[in-house]
């Protein structure tokens, strides 16, 4: 069945380094989201790729979805005590359905 | 708009005993789901509906029902609690405009199975 896998699982960086996630579908997707949550929070919705090619930016937030439509990226520049928290991928399934990726987490230590 | 709304916040069941999540979204979206969400996992998608009057599962649907009776309300059922549906329980509404979907979630419910 569909999988959307992403690494690494786990990161721990130094306040003002960067960080990257990265999402691999092992189908092509129409379009890509990317969703955040905070430690104990709810997901909150980022953004949402469509294009081949697309990046699009937020500030420091950096998001990329691949020529084959099968994998994305988010890369965050300078990274802030506030990037903590757990960065979800999400892909259509099917018709109606959204398959969400195993997520990375993401520690800044100041 | 107070968005996507659950109760409880917490719950603690025996194994066996029946519950209802409640979920209530005030933005007049027709698209509603259920996720769980396991320590260090992402979300599973339980039951979703496009609509009132249509349901249909996702990837862990058993253990639980579904009905949508109105386009604001979508509870979930469990039936005979288990401790492996010891988890956090996600309602989402979607924002849908042509090809823009936006998942707006709700904030959980934390539910222990003993």
């Amino acid at each position: 069945g569909q999988q959307v896998m992403q690494i690494p699982q786990y990161q721990h960086v130094q306040e003002g380094e960067d960080f990257t996630t990265y999402c691999n579908s092992s189908t092509t997707l129409s379009n890509i989201q990317w969703y955040k949550q905070r430690p104990g929070g709810h997901p909150v919705f980022l953004i949402q790729l469509v294009k081949s090619g697309e990046v699009k930016k937020q500030k420091r937030l950096t998001f990329q979805f691949g020529e084959a439509k099968k994998n994305s990226s988010l890369h965050i520049t300078a990274t802030q005590t506030t990037d903590v928290g757990t960065y979800f991928c999400a892909g259509p399934w099917g018709t109606d359905k959204l398959i969400f990726g195993t997520g990375t987490r993401l520690q800044v230590f100041p | 708009n107070a968005g996507v709304t659950q109760t409880p916040k917490f719950q603690v069941l025996k194994t066996g005993q029946s519950m209802t999540l409640q979920c209530a979204q005030d933005m007049n979206h027709e698209y509603m789901s259920w996720y769980r969400q396991d320590p260090g996992m992402g979300l599973r998608l339980i039951h979703y509906s496009v609509g009132a009057g249509i349901t249909d599962q996702g990837e862990v649907p058993n253990g639980y029902n579904v009905s949508r009776s109105t386009t604001e309300d979508f509870p979930l059922r469990l039936l005979s609690a288990a401790p492996s549906q010891t988890s956090v329980y996600f309602c989402a509404s979607t924002k849908t405009q042509g090809t823009y979907n936006e998942q707006f979630f709700g904030p959980g419910t934390r539910l222990t199975v003993l």
